[in-house]
């Protein structure tokens, strides 16, 4: 069984930059694309990017080009999604989410990490 | 890549049946059978219900099935329950490896 565990939550001045990591285990790491899903207080899910390890080329939803960086480290199978130059709208609850049960690749996501809070305060 | 567009909010009594509709472009939806369904109770991460437009999960009801007609696919729930009461997102592949989401559709069960 594929479990997805997230750090911790994080306490951010604007203008300043934020990573948060997904560690797997159970199931193939390196196989699946690994996404990146973040949702604003009150708001709908917004998919950012995802990387497949791999391949270790990331893409990104065409809002978030610049400003997030996908990474993935396939020796400890855990990926990584930085985001620069913080504003207060970038306050959200940021998940992970994987393929790899009833999922293929670009199906859908099966595994969803617990969220990891970023609040982003002057 | 803009959201996929689901109604804001719909609702019904328990028994009844209920279908929340998800429409997209000839981008997303309308190009791909890649279209999957999420429910997320408050606090809680997202959980699949349909995958690849009409396929569910062992694990999930048979109350749930998923259609798709051109751009637009739907989510219906039948004999509507009380825990059935979350929020449904839809979710389509937009190919190059991207995904796009629906703004979500919250369900009351009155």
């Amino acid at each position: 069984q594929v479990q997805l565990v997230q750090s911790g939550a994080e306490v951010k001045k604007p203008g300043s930059s934020v990573k948060v990591s997904c560690k797997a285990s159970g199931g193939s790491f390196s196989s699946y694309a690994m996404s990146w899903v973040r949702q604003a207080p009150g708001q709908g899910l917004e998919w950012m990017g995802g990387i497949t390890p791999i391949f270790g080329s990331a893409n990104y939803a065409q809002q978030f080009q610049g400003r997030v960086t996908i990474t993935a480290d396939k020796s400890t199978s855990t990926a990584y999604m930085e985001l620069s130059s913080l504003k207060s709208e970038d306050t959200a609850v940021y998940y992970c989410a994987r393929a790899g049960g009833y999922c293929s690749s670009t199906s859908c996501f099966d595994y969803w990490g617990q969220g990891t809070l970023v609040s982003v305060s002057s | 890549q803009s959201a996929l567009t689901q109604p804001a909010s719909v609702s019904g009594s328990p028994g009844q049946s209920i279908t929340i509709s998800c429409t997209g472009t000839t981008n997303d939806v309308g190009n791909y059978n890649l279209v999957s369904w999420y429910q997320q109770h408050p606090g809680k991460a997202p959980k699949l219900m349909i995958y690849e437009v009409n396929k569910r999960p062992s694990e999930i009801s048979h109350r749930f099935s998923g259609s798709k007609s051109g751009k637009t696919a739907s989510l219906t729930i039948s004999g509507l329950q009380a825990e059935d009461e979350a929020d449904y997102y839809c979710c389509s592949y937009a190919g190059g490896s991207t995904w796009v989401f629906g703004g979500g559709t919250k369900l009351t069960v009155l």
